[in-house]
C-alpha cells in the first residue's frame, strides 16, 4: 500500500517569513494529493489541493508543488500570520476511495 | 457549499451504553467516511460506504457497526467501548463513490470521551 512521509514534525516561524512541509509518497499511481489544516478541536479543512498532471498550483498565499518523478510534493505558505498556527496534514490518493494521510506538522507562527 | 455536519459535538459514555453518532451530507456525495482521530495524530480510516454500500472496512472491532441509510446519512453505532476508544471521529464525504481524484470534505468530528 501507499506510504506517506510528512517533514517536519513541527515548525516554529517568524509572522512574515515562510514555511514550508514536505511530503514523499511511496506508490506511483497515486494521483491526487491534498493538504488539510486542521485547528484544535476542529475537523481538516482542505486549504489546497494537485492532481498529477500539474506541477504547481497557487492560492494567494498558499502554494503546492508536486514532483512525480522524485515523489515528493509540498506546501509553501508565505507572509504567515498568527492564525496560520494549526497542524497540516498532507494526503496521497489514487482516484480509489482511500487516502494515505501523512504525519503531521504542528506549525506555530511567532507574532 | 461544501459542509459535512456532525452530531453530537461532544459524547460522554459508560462502557456498558449504547449511543450513536451522525453524518449528514446534502451535496450529492456518493462516498462517505468514518476516520478515528487520536490526539497529536493523523485519521485513521474506519469505513467507507461507495454508493450506500459499504466498501471498506479497516479491520474495526464489531463494538463499532456503521449504517448508511440513504446517500445523504450516515451513523456510526458504539456498544460496549473501551476507554481506549476516546478520540475524536470524523465523518468526510467525497462526490463520486467510484475511482476518480474528488476532494474529500470532513465534517467538524464528535469528541467522545468513554468512562
Amino acid at each position: 500500500g501507499e506510504n506517506v512521509e510528512q517533514h517536519p514534525s513541527t515548525l516554529s516561524v517568524q509572522e512574515g517569513d515562510s514555511a514550508v512541509i514536505k511530503c514523499t509518497y511511496s506508490d506511483s499511481a497515486s494521483n491526487y494529493f491534498p493538504w488539510y489544516k486542521q485547528e484544535l478541536g476542529k475537523g481538516p479543512q482542505l486549504i489546497i489541493d494537485i492532481r498529477s498532471n500539474v506541477g504547481e498550483k497557487k492560492d494567494q498565499r498558499i502554494a503546492v508543488t508536486l514532483n512525480k518523478t522524485a515523489k515528493h510534493f509540498s506546501l509553501h505558505i508565505t507572509e504567515t500570520q498568527p492564525e496560520d498556527s494549526a497542524v497540516y496534514f498532507c494526503a496521497a490518493s489514487n482516484t480509489g476511495n482511500q487516502f494515505y494521510f501523512g504525519t503531521g506538522t504542528s506549525l506555530t507562527v511567532i507574532p | 457549499d461544501t459542509e459535512v455536519t456532525q452530531t453530537p459535538k461532544h459524547l460522554v459514555m459508560g462502557m456498558t451504553n449504547k449511543k450513536s453518532l451522525k453524518c449528514e451530507q446534502h451535496m450529492g456525495h456518493r462516498a462517505m467516511y468514518w476516520y478515528k482521530q487520536k490526539a497529536k495524530k493523523p485519521p485513521e480510516l474506519m469505513f467507507v460506504y461507495s454508493y450506500e454500500k459499504l466498501s471498506i472496512n479497516e479491520s474495526v472491532p464489531s463494538r463499532f457497526s456503521p449504517e448508511c441509510p440513504n446517500s445523504s446519512l450516515l451513523n456510526l453505532h458504539l456498544h460496549a467501548l473501551q476507554p481506549e476508544d476516546s478520540a475524536l471521529y470524523l465523518c468526510a464525504s467525497r462526490l463520486n463513490g467510484g475511482l476518480s481524484t474528488d476532494t474529500q470534505y470532513f465534517g467538524p468530528g464528535t469528541r467522545l470521551t468513554v468512562l
